[in-house]
């Protein structure tokens, strides 16, 4: 079974603080891909990567970073946490030969203070 | 951009009943996915309908397409407290699957 998994379930940080999500997969996937999920608005997808060391914006990349060094790991960073970055942050990866399937980590609540 | 729409937003229903979620897009796709989302999880990848079919089942599932009018439905039959999640319809039009648009979900609740 493919198995997403994210650093931390819950996590609290305080304005300004630099945040780091990380994700790991355990299939040998090619992309890997940042979502943020807010009531009524579903998912918005932040940044994605389809190799290591590549990076492409999504649909709201502002004030989010995303570092990819190894295939495996995937890291969102918030350089400056705000209040309007309390989300849920869901990752996934999918395989270069079978993209019509992401396959999502349990995600991490975020709370900005 | 095109966006997924579910509707209804909320439905409630008696285990056993069926159960059926729709979802709207604006902009031609590859292929239409419902997703999964119990409260508090990741998503979890239930059934793809690709843009040159029209109807799909996989077990109690049925999905239908329905291109011209720019929607789907995702029909769970005899439902079961089990199935209280919240549901997803994502489209792609992308030819890498890098761009999956999502919509704001339907809240499933089977009363048992």
């Amino acid at each position: 079974d493919v198995k997403v998994t994210q650093s931390s379930r819950y996590l609290v940080k305080r304005t300004g603080e630099k945040v780091f999500l990380e994700c790991v997969q355990d299939m040998d996937h090619e992309n890997m891909f940042w979502y943020r999920q807010d009531p009524g608005l579903g998912l918005r997808l932040i940044y994605f990567s389809y190799d290591v060391k590549m990076k492409e914006k999504g649909d709201i990349p502002e004030g989010y970073s995303v570092s990819r060094e190894k295939k495996e790991r995937f890291s969102l960073i918030l350089e400056s946490a705000s209040t309007n970055q309390t989300s849920m942050y869901l990752c996934a990866s999918s395989f270069w030969a079978d993209t019509d399937t992401q396959y999502f980590g349990p995600g991490t609540r975020l709370t900005v203070l | 951009s095109q966006q997924g729409e579910e509707d209804p937003q909320a439905l409630s229903i008696q285990e056993g009943e069926n159960a059926t979620m729709n979802c709207s897009y604006k902009t031609s796709i590859n292929n239409l996915q419902w997703y999964r989302q119990n409260s508090g999880r990741g998503l979890v990848h239930l059934i793809l309908i690709r843009s040159n079919e029209r109807e799909k089942h996989s077990g109690r599932l049925r999905v239908t397409l329905d291109t011209s009018k720019k929607s789907s439905s995702l029909l769970i039959t005899a439902s079961r407290a089990a199935d209280t999640a919240s549901y997803f319809c994502a489209t792609d039009a992308s030819n890498y699957g890098q761009n999956f648009v999502f919509g704001p979900g339907t809240r499933l609740s089977v009363l048992p």
